[in-house]
C-alpha cells in the first residue's frame, strides 16, 4: 500500500524567508501528487498538483513543488512567505491504474510564520 | 451553497450511541471519501466509494460503516460510538483519480 511521509511536523519561519516543506511517498507505480492547505477551522483546499509533464509545478499563492521520481519526493517551496501562509499543509498521493486510486494523505506540516 | 455539504457540523454523543454523519455533493463527482483528522496524525481514510455500487475500506474502517445512497450522497455511521472516535471528520469528492479533491467543512464529533 502506498504511504506518504512528511518529514517535518512543524516548521517555524520568519516572514519573507524562504520555506521548503518536505514530502516523500512510497510507491513503485505511477502516482498523482498533490499539496493541500488547511487554514484554521476550515476544510482543505488544493495548492497544486502533479499529474504528468514538467516536474516543476506552480500553484496558488506563490507556492511551487518539484516532482523527483528517483527520490520519490514532492517537496513544496515558497521563496518568501507571508504571515497569511500560516496553516497546516498536507501532501497527498493517488496511485492510478487498475483497482487503485484512493487518495492518501501525509500527517501534515504546520507552517508558522513569525513577524 | 457549498459544493460539498456535511451535516451536522458539530455533534456531541454518548458512548454506545449510533450516529450518522451525512455528506452530499453538487459537483457531479463519482468518487467520495470519508476521512478522520486527529492532531499529529493527518487525515486517515475510513472508507471510499468510486461509484454507487463500489465501496471500499480504508486504513481505519473498524467501528465504522458507510452507505452510498446515490451518486451525490455518502453517509458514515458509527454503530456504537466510543470515545476514541472523537475527531474531526471530513467528506471529500473527486472526479476520477486525477482531479482536485473537494472537501466539506468537516464534522466535529465528540463522544463522551
Amino acid at each position: 500500500a502506498q504511504s506518504v511521509t512528511q518529514l517535518d511536523s512543524q516548521v517555524p519561519v520568519f516572514e519573507e524567508a524562504p520555506v521548503e516543506l518536505r514530502c516523500n511517498y512510497s510507491s513503485s507505480v505511477s502516482v498523482y501528487l498533490f499539496w493541500y492547505v488547511q487554514y484554521p477551522n476550515q476544510g482543505l483546499q488544493l495548492l497544486l498538483k502533479y499529474l504528468s509533464g514538467s516536474t516543476l509545478v506552480k500553484g496558488i499563492n506563490g507556492f511551487e513543488a518539484e516532482f523527483n521520481k528517483s527520490q520519490t519526493s514532492f517537496h513544496l517551496r515558497k521563496p518568501s512567505v507571508h504571515i497569511s501562509d500560516t496553516a497546516e499543509y498536507f501532501c497527498a498521493v493517488i496511485v492510478y491504474g487498475g483497482s487503485q486510486g484512493n487518495l492518501i494523505f501525509g500527517k501534515g506540516t504546520k507552517l508558522s510564520v513569525k513577524p | 451553497d457549498a459544493d460539498v455539504t456535511q451535516t451536522p457540523r458539530n455533534r456531541i454523543t454518548k458512548t454506545g450511541k449510533r450516529i450518522m454523519l451525512e455528506c452530499s455533493q453538487t459537483k457531479g463527482h463519482d468518487r467520495m471519501y470519508w476521512y478522520r483528522q486527529d492532531p499529529g496524525l493527518g487525515l486517515r481514510l475510513i472508507y471510499y466509494s468510486f461509484d454507487v455500487k463500489d465501496i471500499n475500506k480504508g486504513e481505519i474502517s473498524d467501528g465504522y460503516s458507510v452507505s452510498r445512497q446515490a451518486q451525490a450522497k455518502f453517509s458514515l455511521s458509527l454503530e456504537s460510538a466510543i470515545p476514541n472516535q472523537t475527531a474531526l471528520y471530513f467528506c471529500a469528492t473527486t472526479h476520477g483519480p486525477s482531479t482536485e479533491a473537494f472537501f466539506g467543512q468537516g464534522t466535529r464529533l465528540t463522544v463522551v
